[in-house]
């Protein structure tokens, strides 16, 4: 399986946007970059997914590098309520089924 | 709230007991998964079940043991617990197999003494 590297931790300061990158090196052509973040005490969330064009949601925006061997998730306003662990993983539709999780980025958000 | 349910929500049982965990996916979809998340080992997917089929198998012990009803609800069998089958085991659905957009539930958190 295509692996993801990301910090451990990071820290924003509330209403200020945030950028969380994600390195893929080596990504191959059929996987498609997925977010899911887990807020405490929670089970993962879907974020946001694409294949190499940028894509926008209500939670967030994913940038994708136009090599594909990285991508960023980018919270335009942090909140409170964005604290949590955000995963970066490969998914390749045509013959994936798990979700492989790695440690994920901790993100804390200062009031 | 994904709409996918997970029940019981706690479980504190003893080593060596039996237990089953409950999920019931969004409406409408029909693959379900499940993950166990521990201290150590992170995040993990255990198995995935399609229209009452077993679809994919991960790191799953043999202990353990899933099925899906024609309801297309899910159960998980945990057997002769040990200490560290401690965890929390989640639920995911998708409308259909090999979905990287999946629906998680609240969780079960198992407690075993």
């Amino acid at each position: 399986d295509a692996k993801t590297t990301q910090p451990n931790s990071m820290e924003s300061n509330e209403e200020e946007p945030v950028h969380l990158p994600c390195n893929h090196s080596t990504i191959s052509g059929t996987d498609y970059i997925h977010w899911y973040r887990q807020l405490p005490s929670q089970g993962p969330e879907y974020v946001i997914h694409g294949l190499t064009s940028n894509v926008n949601n209500r939670m967030a925006s994913l940038a994708i590098a136009e090599d594909r061997k990285s991508s960023t998730l980018i919270l335009h306003r942090a909140t409170l309520r964005d604290a949590a662990v955000y995963y970066c993983i490969l998914f390749d539709n045509n013959a994936g089924n798990m979700l492989t999780f790695g440690g994920g980025t901790r993100l804390m958000v200062k009031p | 709230d994904s709409g996918v349910t997970q029940t019981p929500k706690h479980l504190i049982t003893a080593t060596g007991q039996r237990v089953t965990l409950r999920c019931s996916p969004r409406s409408g979809d029909l693959s379900v998964y499940w993950y166990q998340q521990s201290l150590d080992q992170g995040l993990q997917f255990l198995i995935q079940y399609y229209n009452g089929e077993e679809r994919a198998k991960g790191n799953i012990l043999e202990r353990f043991s899933a099925q899906q009803f024609p309801d297309l609800h899910s159960e998980l069998n945990l057997s002769s617990l040990e200490l560290g089958d401690s965890a929390l085991y989640f639920c995911a659905s998708s409308p259909w197999g090999g979905s990287g957009e999946q629906y998680f539930g609240p969780g079960t958190r198992l407690t075993v003494t």
